[in-house]
Order: structure tokens, then C-alpha cells, then sequence
């Protein structure tokens, strides 16, 4: 079972370029989520999706664009990269939308590292 | 403006002791609150809270809400080795409904 799967795992890029951040799970989860890992900041939110066609804008959405068109992918986009956009970025799944008490899990993946020059 | 804070920010200790780790947050309609560990990837899940005063254990480690005084603690007993790691607290809820992570403790647990 290979969970939430992410590449790839390094990216350096140069200011302007454009590239697409892969996220795939295998676990049939409804939802989907983005997010960047910068130090001293925690975890937050990019983009998300509660199903297949689905996406809605998270914290910090400027400069990226997801799609999602079917279960088992995310991609995120980077259009025009920026220095700002360096960080740690993190794909994560549940089975079902996020409902309180209800609330499954997110499952994580390994993660990308990406760099912008 | 909905905030998490997680004390301390890092925290060195031998093989054996017990730490206790600390969460608080203001968070509007807050629903549930999460513990995940992170070591050099990804988080990966420990404990959901969702009830007030019920702890939570997993082996050595335990946690329990306090959805009075919004808070939440995580107990690690005779720490290893292999417990060194960031621990991330995040309630579940806020004016967007999503999860609101807090900075982590790093917890460095030496032999």
C-alpha cells in the first residue's frame, strides 16, 4: 500500500520557471490537500479538494493552481516561480471532508523540496 | 484571528525521562484537535481529541483536551531515542474550517 505519494522529492528552479508538483494516493480518500512547511510558520494550507472536480482555495493560495480530475491525483502548479515560493510542500489525504467529530486523518506524504533561485 | 501555540519551542532530554508537551489555541468553532509527529518526512498521525478530560494513549504516549481552558497536552513516558522528533498540535476548525497547525516542539531525546 503506497499511501500518499509525491515527486519529486528535490526540484531547483529558476525565478520565472514553471513546474507541476505531483501528488497521487492510493486509498480511494475524498479529500485532498496542499500544503508548504516554512520554518517558524507550521503547516499551511494551499489549496484543497473535497472530490474529484472539486477545489477550493486554502491560507495561502497566491501563485499556485490545482486541479483535480480524478480520485487518485492532485497536481499542484507553480505558473511563474518565486524566491517566495521556496519551501517544504507537503500533499495530504482523508477518506471523507474533514466534519468534526468525524474527522479522519490526514495522511501525509514524504514531501518536496523545492528551491527557487 | 485563530492562533496555535506550542510550548516549548524545543526541548533536550535523556533516554528515560518524561516530557510533557503543551498546546494552546483560540480557535472559532473549533471541532477536534490533532497530534501528529514529524521526523525527517512526513507528519504521521498519533491521537485525535475530541472530547474534554478523555485521555488518549498509544503505548508511552498520551494526550488529553482541555476544551475549557483550550488546551492540550502530549505525554511521552521513558523516552527513546527514536521519540526524538518535531510534534505538531493542530485543531480542526477556524472561520475556513481546515486545520490549523501550530510551529511544533522539537523534542531531542539523547542516550
Amino acid at each position: 500500500n503506497a499511501g500518499v505519494t509525491q515527486t519529486p522529492k528535490f526540484q531547483v528552479l529558476k525565478t520565472g520557471q514553471s513546474m507541476t508538483l505531483q501528488c497521487a494516493q492510493d486509498m480511494n480518500h475524498e479529500y485532498m490537500s496542499w500544503y508548504r512547511q516554512d520554518p517558524g510558520m507550521g503547516l499551511r494550507l494551499i489549496h484543497y479538494s473535497v472530490g474529484a472536480g472539486i477545489t477550493d482555495q486554502g491560507e495561502v493560495p497566491n501563485g499556485y493552481n490545482v486541479s483535480r480530475s480524478t480520485t487518485e491525483d492532485f497536481p499542484l502548479r507553480l505558473l511563474s516561480a518565486a524566491p517566495s515560493q521556496t519551501s517544504v510542500y507537503f500533499c495530504a489525504s482523508s477518506l471523507t471532508y474533514p466534519s468534526g467529530a468525524s474527522n479522519q486523518p490526514q495522511h501525509f506524504g514524504d514531501g518536496t523540496r523545492l528551491s527557487i533561485l | 484571528e485563530d492562533k496555535v501555540v506550542q510550548s516549548p519551542l524545543s526541548l533536550v532530554v535523556h533516554e528515560g525521562d518524561t516530557v510533557t508537551l503543551n498546546c494552546s489555541y483560540e480557535v472559532t468553532n473549533f471541532r477536534s484537535l490533532l497530534w501528529y509527529k514529524q521526523e525527517k518526512k512526513a507528519p504521521t498521525f498519533l491521537f485525535m481529541l475530541t472530547s474534554s478530560g478523555i485521555e488518549k494513549k498509544s503505548g508511552r504516549l498520551s494526550s488529553i483536551l482541555d476544551k475549557k481552558e483550550l488546551f492540550s497536552i502530549l505525554n511521552i513516558t521513558a523516552t527513546q531515542t527514536g521519540d526524538s522528533a518535531v510534534y505538531l498540535c493542530a485543531p480542526y476548525g477556524g472561520a475556513t474550517n481546515k486545520l490549523i497547525f501550530g510551529t511544533g516542539t522539537l523534542l531531542a531525546v539523547q542516550p
